[in-house]
């Protein structure tokens, strides 16, 4: 099955500089890779996602960059916000032979900037 | 529009005891499902269900349970409910299976003694 490792754990970062966070995963089959924020008390809220065949995507603040060789992908957060702190959860999906598209989370990274 | 509610927020059981964890949706999704969340663990599938009057086993099934009646409902069960149960439950719908946005309640915190 696929396997989803995320680093790092935590992350602070000041106020106004760059924030990243990388994802791996082992299955090469794997085709959407989705970024959550969960923020306190909240449940998960998408924020960007990428599809295989795209290697790259942005969405004001935010990138994600998708090495397929590697087999990782990573997300990026420019000029950082005290609203940006939150933890972030990146996902690999894998088609499945009974049709259903496994969807695998990495364990989170607690994002804080600091004012 | 609501998006996706979960009912209750909090609960604390006895070990042994049972309940039934409502989610509800109001976006029409054919898809939904049950996480349980984890200190280090991330978010593991328990079930989900990809219709009305469908349910199907995630990657941790043991010990719940699930219905889905009606489109727009998606009850999570334990019979007899163990300290290791004790986790954030969240319920999640979408409109596609798995390879796009999915729309999480808010969860449920759920504590087992």
């Amino acid at each position: 099955g696929e396997n989803v490792e995320q680093h790092p754990s935590t992350l602070s970062v000041q106020e106004g500089d760059s924030a990243v966070i990388k994802c791996t995963y082992s299955d090469s089959a794997s085709n959407y890779f989705p970024w959550y924020k969960q923020e306190l008390g909240k449940g998960p809220q998408l924020i960007i996602d990428i599809r295989s065949n795209v290697g790259e995507k942005k969405d004001q603040r935010i990138a994600v960059t998708l090495n397929k060789t590697a087999k990782h992908f990573s997300l990026h957060i420019t000029e950082t916000q005290p609203e940006d702190s939150a933890v972030y959860f990146c996902a690999a999906s894998l088609p499945t032979s009974g049709g259903y598209q496994k969807v695998t989370f990495g364990i989170g990274t607690k994002l804080q900037v600091i004012p | 529009n609501a998006g996706v509610t979960q009912t209750p927020k909090f609960r604390v059981l006895k070990t042994g005891q049972s309940m039934t964890l409502l989610c509800a949706q109001d976006m029409n999704h054919e898809y939904m499902y049950w996480y349980r969340q984890d200190p280090g663990m991330g978010l593991r599938l328990i079930h989900y269900s990809v219709g009305e009057g469908t349910t199907a086993k995630g990657e941790v099934p043991d010990g719940y349970n699930v219905s889905r009646l009606k489109k727009q409902n998606f009850l999570l069960g334990l019979e007899s409910a163990a300290p290791s149960q004790t986790s954030v439950y969240f319920c999640a719908s979408s409109y596609r299976l798995g390879n796009t946005e999915a729309f999480f309640g808010q969860g449920t915190r759920l504590t087992v003694v």
